[in-house]
Formats: structure tokens, C-alpha cells, sequence
């Protein structure tokens, strides 16, 4: 079955330093979502990519999606500590269920000051 | 507008309960989702409405697990003879149609199974 793998599992830094977190379907998606889920709360919707290649930016936050549609990055410049969260990207495949969304694990941001 | 909401927030099962969770979508929303994630790992698919049709249930893990969603706005989950293995949050997710739309999601029910 479809898999999305996401790494690393943990992040740790220092405020102000970049973060990067990966992901990897095992199929080509159509679409892929990212996701942040603070300590407590539920998963809240950042952005979309559809595009092979698309980069899209929010603020100091860059999203890719890779050209073959089946890899994705997320980079933070600059953490701060509202950063801290649970970054998680999901897959939407045509071959499935329409809008069923595959996550990742997820990586677990944390940040100290 | 008023979000996802699910009730109740919390619920603690004795194993062998039934249990019944309940999911107030997005008004207007067609699609509606529901979730299962476990501590550590991302949300897991359970099942999927368009309106009031159960269109995939294929994530349901087992008989035990039910879903309806008889008008085409709240939806239950319901879960019988609990098992510890049951214990997780279960979210529910609206959106407005399948793919390619952010899907918003309730705060989540948190079930234990003692």
C-alpha cells in the first residue's frame, strides 16, 4: 500500500537556527498538504502544492514539491518559539480515495531559546 | 463560522464498552473524514463520506468499528466491545469536496481503554 515516510522523527534547536523536515511517498501524488499540530491541539492545514517543482513560500516557511511528485521539504529560517509543533505532510493519490490523505510521522519541532 | 467540533473530548472506556463518538462538521461540507492517531505517529485513515454515502471504509480495522452519517452532516463513529488496542485520539476532518481541498479538523476525542 501508499506510504509516506517523513524525516527526521525529532528536531531540536536553538532559536534562530533553520529547520528541514523531508518526505517521501512511496507513489506518485497529485497533491501533497503539510500540516502543523501543536503540543495538545489538532492537525491545522499550511499550505497545498500541486505543481511538479512548485516552491511556494510563507513568510520564513519554503515549500517543495519534487519534480517527480513524490518528495517534499519543508525549511524554517529562522526558528522562533512559536515554531514548536508537529510538522506533518500528506499525500493525496488519484488512485485512491479521492481526498484520503496520507501522513507522514511527522517531525516534532522543538525549540529553546 | 464555527469549526469541526467533537464531543465528547475525553472518554474512557472499560474494555468490552461500547463507545459512540460524535462529529459536528463544517456547515456545507460535503466530505467528511475520520482519523485515527496514535501517540507518536501521524493521523491514520478510517473512513470517508461524501454527503451521507459511506464511500471508502476500507480504514476501519476491524467489524468493530462502525460509522453512519445519516443526513449528511454529523457523524458518529461508533466502536464496540472496546479493546485496549482501541485507545487513541480520533480525529474528524471536513472539507469542502475530496481532493485537491485543506481538510479541517476537530480538536480530536481522546479514548482510553482501561
Amino acid at each position: 500500500g501508499q506510504q509516506v515516510m517523513q524525516i527526521p522523527q525529532y528536531q531540536h534547536v536553538q532559536e534562530g537556527e533553520d529547520f528541514t523536515t523531508y518526505c517521501n511517498s512511496s507513489t506518485t501524488l497529485s497533491n501533497i498538504q503539510w500540516y502543523k499540530q501543536r503540543p495538545g491541539g489538532h492537525p491545522v492545514f499550511l499550505i497545498q502544492l500541486v505543481k511538479s517543482g512548485e516552491v511556494k513560500k510563507q513568510k520564513r516557511l519554503t515549500f517543495q514539491f519534487g519534480e517527480a511528485k513524490k518528495n517534499s521539504s519543508l525549511h524554517i529560517t529562522a526558528t522562533q518559539t512559536t515554531d514548536v509543533g508537529t510538522y506533518f505532510c500528506a499525500g493525496q493519490n488519484r488512485g485512491s480515495t479521492l481526498g484520503r490523505l496520507y501522513f507522514g510521522r511527522g517531525t516534532q519541532l522543538t525549540v529553546w531559546p | 463560522g464555527a469549526g469541526v467540533s467533537q464531543s465528547p473530548r475525553y472518554k474512557v472506556a472499560k474494555r468490552g464498552q461500547d463507545v459512540a463518538l460524535r462529529c459536528d462538521p463544517i456547515s456545507g461540507h460535503v466530505s467528511l473524514f475520520w482519523y485515527q492517531q496514535a501517540l507518536g505517529q501521524g493521523p491514520e485513515f478510517l473512513t470517508y463520506f461524501q454527503n451521507e454515502a459511506q464511500l471508502d471504509k476500507s480504514g476501519l480495522p476491524s467489524d468493530r468499528f462502525f460509522a453512519e452519517r445519516p443526513e449528511g452532516s454529523v457523524s458518529t463513529l461508533k466502536i464496540q466491545r472496546t479493546q485496549q488496542e482501541d485507545s487513541a485520539v480520533y480525529l474528524c476532518a471536513s472539507s469542502q469536496a475530496e481532493e485537491g481541498y485543506e481538510q479541517y479538523f476537530g480538536p480530536g476525542t481522546r479514548l482510553t481503554v482501561t
